[in-house]
């Protein structure tokens, strides 16, 4: 088996301010996602890379960056922070390829901007 | 515009009782997975279905390719299934995620 680290836990800042989340696999995957979740919502998709060296936009990368530093982990940027702004943050792993996305999560990062 | 619908937005149900829960999504899919989420907000995959019917447990997803649809049945269900269902949908790239279902049982 393998495991999904995020951190932090939780996180807390200030309006305007640069804040990066940090997720690690022990899968070997090949495929890795930033996914934003609001209150009683679905995910929207940010970021993701198919394998080490590629980066893709979702349909919410405005205001984020990512960074695929290797293979077993992804970061993302909220490059501003927006005030009130409170969210979960799930990354996610899956295999390249195959009929499923057999996507693992790990337990999220809860921003909350002051 | 919204690729992938779930309805309904939230169910409750008696223990014992069975759940039908439905997932639209906007073109055809290669890879149609359905997600549990528990209270405490962990996610985990509950079984993948592009197409055909799958079951696993008290699970039966049954997936129809060319009407772009998908369901969930729950089958006697229990106060630990309680929780949010959620679908995802893709063609050989990232997964869309619908808003899910809030299903709650009652003892």
């Amino acid at each position: 088996g393998g495991i999904i680290t995020q951190t932090p836990k939780f996180l807390i800042g200030q309006e305007g301010q640069k804040l990066t989340l940090k997720c690690q696999q022990n899968f070997n995957h090949d495929t890795m996602y930033w996914y934003r979740q609001d209150s009683g919502k679905g995910l929207r998709l940010i970021y993701y890379s198919i394998t080490e060296n590629d980066l893709q936009k979702g349909d919410l990368s405005e205001g984020y960056d990512a960074s695929r530093e290797k293979k077993s982990s992804f970061s993302l940027t909220v490059t501003s922070a927006q005030k009130n702004e409170m969210a979960v943050f799930l990354c996610a792993s899956s295999p390249l390829g195959g009929s499923s996305y057999e996507q693992y999560f790990g337990p999220g990062t809860r921003l909350t901007v002051l | 515009g919204q690729q992938v619908q779930q309805s309904p937005a939230s169910l409750v149900l008696q223990e014992g009782e069975n759940a039908e829960l439905q997932c639209n999504f906007s073109s055809t899919a290669t890879q149609l997975q359905w997600f549990y989420q528990s209270p405490g907000g962990s996610l985990v995959s509950l079984l993948s279905n592009p197409s055909g019917t799958k079951h696993t447990g008290r699970l039966t997803s049954t997936t129809v390719t060319k009407e772009r649809r998908s369901s969930l049945h729950i089958s006697s269900s229990q106060t630990t299934d309680s929780g949010t269902y959620l679908c995802a949908w893709g063609n050989n790239n990232a997964p869309r995620f619908g808003a899910g279902t809030k299903l709650s049982v009652k003892p």
